[in-house]
């Protein structure tokens, strides 16, 4: 069984650019989350979807970020424009439902200069 | 609200030593509890988790975890450590149920193996 998948892996960018990420979750994955993990931290959630509906985005930074997860499968997380505060490995989970066992891709790591 | 305090950013073990990864947490509603282990580079692989049955779980790769209410504490337990366990592990909450299953990490322990 495939895992989650995100790309890009690595991605550098200049404060003030835009920056998209993509994640592929597990087939028959319902929920899916984003979390940014700053370097010594443990990862915070940033948006929770289920299917393609947002459940929680309570943290996140609404004037800059943004995502979505059209037909319930895929999804892209924006940052527009990018800080350098948000240097950090952005991270894709999905799970069967809410209740169940979150699965992690490989992350991208941001960095903005 | 819930929390999560793991004691030491860095612990150190020779090969074959006991392993000990503490972790403290706080929760308004009964929790459930989750080790994650990160190698570099890598997503988060799930290594146990505590949902109200047994209070002494065990994992993969030899890791387990005692849950103890009456210190709030979940502290992850390898009796042997071997080079391969090199990374870093995170400790996690969550709730039952609701918008509390939301999971809420600990800041991580990197745990450095020598020969």
């Amino acid at each position: 069984e495939a895992g989650v998948a995100q790309s890009p892996r690595y991605k550098i960018i200049e404060k003030r650019q835009s920056v998209a990420f993509w994640c592929n979750p597990i087939s028959g994955h319902a929920t899916l989350y984003w979390y940014q993990q700053i370097l010594g931290q443990g990862p915070k959630l940033l948006i929770q979807f289920q299917n393609n509906g947002v459940v929680d985005d309570s943290q996140l930074p609404k004037d800059r970020f943004s995502a979505e997860r059209l037909k319930g499968v895929d999804s892209t997380l924006k940052i527009q424009p990018a800080k350098l505060e948000d240097s950090a490995v952005y991270l894709c989970a999905s799970s069967l439902d809410s209740i169940y066992e979150q699965y992690f891709g490989p992350g991208t790591r941001l960095t903005v200069t | 609200a819930q929390s999560v305090t793991q004691l030491g950013s860095h612990v150190s073990v020779s090969e074959g030593a006991l392993v000990l990864l503490r972790c403290n947490y706080s929760s308004s509603v009964p929790p459930y509890l989750f080790w994650y282990v990160q190698y570099p580079n890598q997503g988060l692989q799930l290594l146990l988790k505590y949902t109200s049955a047994a209070t002494l779980v065990k994992g993969i790769n030899g890791f387990e975890a005692e849950f103890k209410k009456s210190e709030t504490s979940f502290h992850l337990t390898k009796p042997s450590a071997h080079m391969s366990d090199a990374a870093e592990y995170f400790c996690a909450v969550s709730g039952p149920s609701g918008s509390a299953r939301q999971l809420t990490f600990g800041s991580g322990t990197q745990l450095t193996v020598l020969p």
